[in-house]
C-alpha cells in the first residue's frame, strides 16, 4: 500500500526558509493524485497548505500563497514544500498526504506520520 | 474559507458506548465532508469520506451522516482502540477542517 514519509529540519531561524521533503513508497507519485501538505501547529487545529500534481499544477491557500512553493520530482517518487520567511506561527507538525479528489469531493489518504518544524533562533 | 465547527469538543466515555460527534459548517458543502481520526505522534486516519461512505478497513461500527451544514460521526460501541481526537473536513472549497473532538476515557 501506498506511504508517505515526511523528512527535512526540525529547527529553522526566522525569516529563514522552511524546507521538506516527503517521500511517497508503495506506489507512483504519477498517478491520478493531488499530492498535499497540511499543518498542525501546537494546540490548534488542521490547516491544509496546499496541494500540487504530478504536472506541476498547484493550489495553495491564499494566506500562505506568497510564501508558499511546491515541487515534484518523479524520478525520485517525491515531491517537497517550501515556506520562506518563517516566522514562529509557522511552527507547526507538518503532515503530507494523498489528495484523493473526484466528483465526490477530496480527501487525504493516506498521510504521512508528520515531522515537528520549529522556527526559533 | 468555509468554517466548520464540531461538539462537544471533549467527551469521555466507556468502552461500548455510542459515540455521537456533531460538525456544522459556515455555508452549506453539500456532502464534501469528511471525517478523520488522529492518535498522538500517528498519522491521522480516513474514516469516511463524502459525509457517509465509509472508508475500506475501516470498522463498521463508524458510521456518518448529514448533508448541507450539518453531519454527524456515530461510534456505535465504542472500542480501546478508539480513544483520540476526531476531526471533520470539508471540500467544497479550499479544505478546512473542524477543531476537533478528543474522545477519551471515562
Amino acid at each position: 500500500q501506498v506511504q508517505l514519509q515526511e523528512s527535512g529540519p526540525g529547527l529553522v531561524k526566522p525569516s529563514g526558509t522552511l524546507s521538506l521533503t516527503c517521500a511517497v513508497s508503495g506506489g507512483s507519485i504519477s498517478n491520478n493524485h493531488w499530492w498535499t501538505w497540511v499543518r498542525q501547529p501546537p494546540g490548534k487545529g488542521l490547516e491544509w497548505i496546499g496541494e500540487i500534481y504530478h504536472s506541476g499544477s498547484t493550489n495553495y491557500h491564499p494566506s500562505l500563497k506568497s510564501r508558499v512553493t511546491m515541487s515534484i520530482d518523479e524520478s525520485k517518487n517525491q515531491f517537497s514544500l517550501k515556506l520562506n520567511s518563517v516566522t514562529a506561527a509557522d511552527t507547526a507538525v507538518y503532515y503530507c498526504a494523498r489528495g484523493n479528489a473526484n466528483s465526490w469531493g477530496n480527501w487525504f489518504d493516506p498521510w504521512g506520520q508528520g515531522t515537528r518544524v520549529t522556527v526559533s533562533s | 474559507d468555509i468554517q466548520m465547527t464540531q461538539s462537544p469538543s471533549s467527551l469521555s466515555a466507556s468502552v461500548g458506548d455510542r459515540v455521537t460527534i456533531t460538525c456544522r459548517a459556515s455555508q452549506s458543502i453539500s456532502n464534501y465532508l469528511n471525517w478523520y481520526q488522529h492518535k498522538p505522534g500517528k498519522a491521522p486516519k480516513l474514516l469516511i469520506y463524502a459525509a457517509s461512505t465509509l472508508q475500506s478497513g475501516v470498522p463498521s461500527r463508524f458510521s456518518g451522516s448529514g448533508s448541507g451544514t450539518d453531519f454527524t460521526l456515530t461510534i456505535s460501541s465504542l472500542q480501546p482502540e478508539d480513544f483520540a481526537t476526531y476531526y471533520c473536513q470539508q471540500s467544497y472549497s479550499i479544505s478546512t477542517f473542524g477543531p476537533g473532538t478528543k474522545v477519551d476515557i471515562k
